[in-house]
């Protein structure tokens, strides 16, 4: 069975870095072809997708915040981080880790997403 | 980036009745790397459909996409009430990956 799963700090501070963790089950980011993305949504609001890290270890970003984002695997724990800067109140979002795989690609929709989690940028 | 403009933005129907929502993207999308998602309050998106056309796993026939290069239909063929939701499209073809804006489908 395919499970991820988000953590992080509901609250954080205008101006801090974030960190966000999506531990995952059933599936390793050591295999061609699979690839995990971070997506996020504001209350009220569309999805964003935020960025993606691929078995290879190559990096996608979003346009947007491509200077504020970073993000790494560990396969040795099934963990992707994704590290957001300079927190600020637009970034108040639920946070979701997402699959793709295919078996030859990544360019294929997101399977299975985690149940995310809430993220409130507050002084 | 491409950027996806989602119509209507609310789509007011009555269960038993055909929906046709409209995803329309600002370049060509390559190959036929668009996908929809329904989302449901409180809850994460799931994947409809992928490749355009292709249902994803448990996804009842009554869910259809359509389309090609700029203009992609999804189409639920007899709204069910656990139809009403948000949908999304989403391309994944060209990086940055990039989602619309919704279509809400409501109870009229």
């Amino acid at each position: 069975q395919v499970t991820l799963r988000e953590s992080g700090p509901a609250l954080v501070k205008p101006t801090q870095t974030l960190t966000l963790t999506c531990t995952f089950s059933g599936f390793s980011l050591d295999t061609r072809a699979v690839c995990v993305s971070w997506i996020r949504q504001p209350p009220g609001k569309p999805l964003e997708w935020l960025a993606r890290v691929d078995w290879d270890d190559d990096k996608y970003y979003s346009s947007s915040l491509r200077t504020r984002l970073s993000i790494v695997k560990d396969t040795s724990k099934n963990q992707v981080v994704l590290k957001m800067t300079n927190m600020g109140p637009a970034d108040t979002a639920t946070y979701y880790c997402a699959r793709q795989s295919s078996g030859t690609s990544c360019r294929v929709g997101m399977d299975v997403w985690g149940q995310g989690t809430s993220v409130t940028v507050s002084s | 980036e491409i950027v996806l403009t989602q119509s209507p933005g609310t789509l007011s129907l009555s269960p038993g009745e055909r929906a046709t929502l409209s995803c329309r993207a600002s370049q060509s999308v390559s190959s036929t790397y668009l996908a929809w998602y329904q989302q449901k309050p409180g809850q994460a998106p799931r994947l409809l459909i992928y490749d355009v056309s292709n249902r994803a796993t448990d996804i009842p026939d009554r869910f259809s996409g359509s389309g090609s290069g700029t203009d992609f239909t999804l189409t639920i063929s007899r709204l069910e009430p656990e139809d009403f939701a948000i949908y999304y499209c989403q391309q994944y073809g060209t990086s940055p990956l990039t989602f619309g804006g919704g279509t809400k489908v409501e109870i009229k």
